[in-house]
């Protein structure tokens, strides 16, 4: 597609199941990232990759966050054993080159009851 | 940490006013920008501008750069009701890997 696409765009779940995101960016975008957005604040970063590899894992909450990214493509953002603090917005963006601006989807909302 | 800090954190302007959004940052810059987020949707591009240029125009935008102060301020002419959203700065560090968001600004242009 033309944009980045991110899917579900929801997703209810119980606390303690896992859950996966999923972001599909602009072909030929070797840059991706993934944001956190809680209601009304500003982003949280996550992690970024650079092709295939993550230079960048510092945003990563705990170790029931973890992420891949395949074929410089896809990527996946996985929550193990979700807790009702990772209710939010997740967002995934991607570019050209790391400095440049970046095109965002439009998140999944993710509910934990 | 956010580099990025705006402010107002909010702003209610009637249509056809100006509205002015600061942004201010910590370390050297490679480059600033602003992004534009409509209720429930993603960020969208509004304009990059260089460490080296200190003024840039699209439609009814304006972006300044001080890099002697750190800051920035986008100002939006003639405002109308469709631009009510949030307002993010972005900077990309010198020394950086990747860009770092303010809080946001929210405005609400009001009919």
């Amino acid at each position: 597609g033309a944009g980045v696409s991110q899917s579900p765009s929801n997703k209810v779940t119980e606390k303690g199941k896992d859950v996966e995101l999923r972001c599909d960016p602009i072909s030929g975008h070797t840059a991706l990232y993934w944001y956190r957005q809680s209601l009304g604040q500003g982003l949280e970063f996550l992690i970024y990759f650079q092709g295939n590899s993550a230079p960048d894992k510092s945003g990563l909450p705990s170790d029931r966050f973890s992420a891949e990214r395949t074929g410089g493509s896809v990527s996946t953002l996985t929550i193990q054993r979700t807790q009702q603090e990772d209710s939010a917005v997740y967002l995934c963006a991607s570019s050209l080159d790391i400095s440049g601006p970046q095109h965002f989807g439009d998140g999944t909302r993710l509910s934990i009851l | 940490s956010q580099q990025g800090e705006e402010d107002p954190q909010a702003l209610s302007i009637q249509e056809g006013e100006n509205a002015t959004m600061n942004c201010s940052y910590k370390t050297s810059i490679n480059n600033l920008q602003w992004y534009r987020q409509n209720s429930g949707r993603g960020l969208v591009h509004l304009i990059l501008i260089r460490s080296n240029e200190r003024e840039k125009h699209s439609g009814r935008l304006r972006v300044t750069l001080d890099t002697s102060k750190k800051s920035s301020s986008l100002l939006i002419t003639a405002s109308r009701a469709a631009d009510t959203a949030s307002y993010f700065c972005a900077s990309f560090r010198t020394s950086g890997s990747r860009l770092t968001f303010g809080e946001g600004t929210q405005l609400t242009v009001n009919p």
